[in-house]
């Protein structure tokens, strides 16, 4: 079975706090990509960044991280000096054959 | 502006009644898939159309179809609508199935009353 686990359901933290959003993953499938997107307020889906199975390089994009680790099935992203328009809802999620979200995470960042 | 067309934004209607959500992909993407969006559920797929063809198939009810047209839109058929049918619903779109980021329309926000 395929499934993503995002166990932090809310996080607060103050501006220019450094913040983790966990996403552990389960599949038994040697190929697959795992994604993240923001979901603003507004409700339109942002795509933040894919990863195959295959590349475990750490990614860091601006003020974005990821972390990839298959030994821990862990994939998790990193906002570092976060800011007010990082409030949003994160998903992560496994592609192969269509995508399997996590529940999200909300992020609310306060001045 | 991911490119991914979907209309309406929004559609309020009764219970009982058929609706038509419709989808146009970026330009060049062959794939499209369907997901809805509920406060109970969460974000899940419904199914995926390839070229034309039905390739993947999630949580999709049995009063739920869609299909893609020879220019590559893709229909959701939403049919003997129930209050929980209540949800966004989103179309994704992508070059090639199995390793292109899925590009998300705005979504159409369904109220059943």
């Amino acid at each position: 079975a395929q499934k993503v686990t995002q166990a932090q359901t809310e996080i607060s933290v103050v501006e220019k706090e450094d913040v983790t959003l966990d996403c552990v993953y389960e599949t038994r499938d040697t190929t697959y990509y795992l994604f993240w997107y923001k979901q603003p307020p507004s409700g339109e889906l942002v795509f933040l960044i894919r990863r195959n199975s295959f590349d475990e390089q750490n990614e860091i994009s601006g003020r974005y991280s990821w972390n990839f680790q298959k030994s821990t099935s862990s994939f998790n992203f990193t906002i570092t000096a976060s800011q007010v328009v990082d409030s949003a809802v994160y998903f992560c999620a496994l592609s192969l054959l269509g995508m399997r979200f996590g529940a999200g995470t909300r992020l609310t960042v306060k001045p | 502006d991911s490119g991914v067309t979907q209309t309406p934004k929004h559609l309020i209607t009764a219970t009982g009644q058929r609706v038509t959500l419709r989808c146009s992909p970026r330009s060049g993407d062959l794939s499209v898939y369907w997901y809805q969006q509920s406060l109970d559920q969460g974000l899940q797929f419904l199914i995926q159309y390839y070229n034309g063809e039905e390739r993947a198939k999630g949580n999709i009810l049995e009063r739920f179809s869609a299909q893609q047209f020879p220019d590559l839109h893709s229909e959701l058929n939403l049919s003997s609508l129930e209050l929980g049918d209540s949800a966004l619903y989103f179309c994704a779109s992508s070059a090639d199935p199995f390793t292109e980021e899925a590009f998300f329309g705005q979504g159409t926000r369904l109220t059943v009353v």
